[in-house]
Formats: C-alpha cells, structure tokens, sequence
C-alpha cells in the first residue's frame, strides 16, 4: 500500500534561510509524488508533482523536489524564505497508477517563518 | 475559470443533528473526490465519483455518510446523525485527465463542528 511519512510537524526558518521540508514515501509500484500547499483560510493549491519524468521537479513559488528513488524520498526545498511562504505544506503520494487514482497525504508540515 | 466551491464554509450542529455539505466542482471535470481532515490528523481519502457514479467509496467510514452526485455535476455529501468523531474539515477536489497525469483542484474546504 501506498503511504508518505513526514518528518517534523512544525518548521520554523529564518527569513532568507534554506526551506527543507522532508518527505518519505512507500509505494509498491513506481509513485506518483506531490507537494501541496494550504495558505491560511484557502484550500490545497498544488506546488509541483513528480510522475516519473525529470527526478527534480521545479514548483511554482521558487519550490522543487528531488526524486530519490534509492531513499525513497522526496524533499521539498526552497533556497530563500519569504514571509508569504508561512503555510501548512502536504506530501503526498497518489493511491495506484490510474491517473485520476485517490490521493494520499502526509500528517502534514507547518512552516514558519522568522523575520 | 471558478475554482472547486464549497457549502457552507463552517457549520456548527450538535451530536444527533444531520449535516449536508455541498461541492461544486470546475465546470467539466469528471472526477469529483471527497476528503477529510479530521483535527491533526492527516487528510484522509473519502470517496471519488466518475460522474454520477461511485468509483472508489473505500474511504467512507460508516453508513451515517451518505454522498451523491446527482446529474454528475454537483455534490453532496451527508452526514446522518452527526457523532462528536465527525468534526474536522472536509475538502472536495475535482480534476479532468489530461494526457497520463492529472491534477486534483481541492476546494477551501467546510468545516465540521459537531457540539
């Protein structure tokens, strides 16, 4: 089965600083993986997807993640924080190969960011 | 282009009430997926229409939800009678498939208060 483990409830970086949110997933078949992002009082907007293409995967907002098949992960990184980035950030993995296949999602990540 | 809506934003009702939860997905997607995120808990998988018809309802945890598609346009998703455990936020998501990949446009979500 299917499944994506985050690590870290709640992050919390410097304004300027290196984002990294980690994500590790398990999939009995080769996944297909997704970052999305809820923004206070809005609905899950998806930041990038990786669907067995390119392994670093370029989002919008200045995000990207890495496909690691060997660590079975996939971080998501930003080189510099902004404050608007504050938000609640979901790993994900989809259910099977079908392309309109459930979704499964991470616990979740809270970013924080310091001035 | 509207995005996924959903009705009401917030509800409030009391154990043993029933609750019914609208979404509308974007105009011509077929798929229509509902979610659930129960209080930090991840979000969860509830069911998912093609149309008007039940694709995969794995994720429904008891027969208090009732969730129909009527026209294979809007839907609804019941809940009947509301238990203290139904609390959290419910998220609808549509999406079209385009080429082998797709994307799922989540809604802002209701929020679920069972008092």
């Amino acid at each position: 089965a299917q499944s994506v483990t985050q690590l870290g409830s709640h992050v919390s970086v410097s304004e300027g600083a290196l984002v990294l949110l980690r994500c590790n997933y398990s999939s009995s078949v080769p996944p297909y993986l997704f970052w999305y992002v809820q923004y206070p009082n809005q609905g899950l907007q998806l930041l990038l997807k990786y669907t067995s293409a390119a392994t670093l995967v370029k989002g919008i907002n200045g995000f990207e993640a890495e496909f690691k098949k060997s660590e079975t992960s996939f971080h998501l990184t930003k080189p510099s924080a902004h404050m608007s980035d504050a938000a609640e950030y979901f790993c994900a993995v989809s259910g099977s190969r079908s392309s309109a296949s459930k979704i499964i999602f991470g616990s979740g990540t809270r970013l924080s960011i310091r001035p | 282009e509207a995005g996924v809506t959903q009705f009401p934003s917030h509800s409030v009702i009391e154990k043993g009430q029933t609750v019914t939860l609208r979404c509308d997905p974007i105009s011509g997607h077929d798929n229509l997926y509902w979610y659930r995120r129960v209080m930090g808990k991840e979000i969860k998988f509830l069911l998912h229409f093609v149309k008007e018809s039940k694709q995969d309802e794995s994720g429904m945890p008891n027969n208090r939800f009732l969730a129909e598609r009527t026209g294979g346009t809007y839907s609804t998703l019941k809940v009947q009678p509301a238990e203290l455990e139904d609390s959290g936020v419910y998220f609808c998501a549509s999406s079209q498939e385009r080429d082998f990949a797709y994307e799922q446009y989540f809604g802002p979500g209701t929020r679920l208060t069972v008092t």
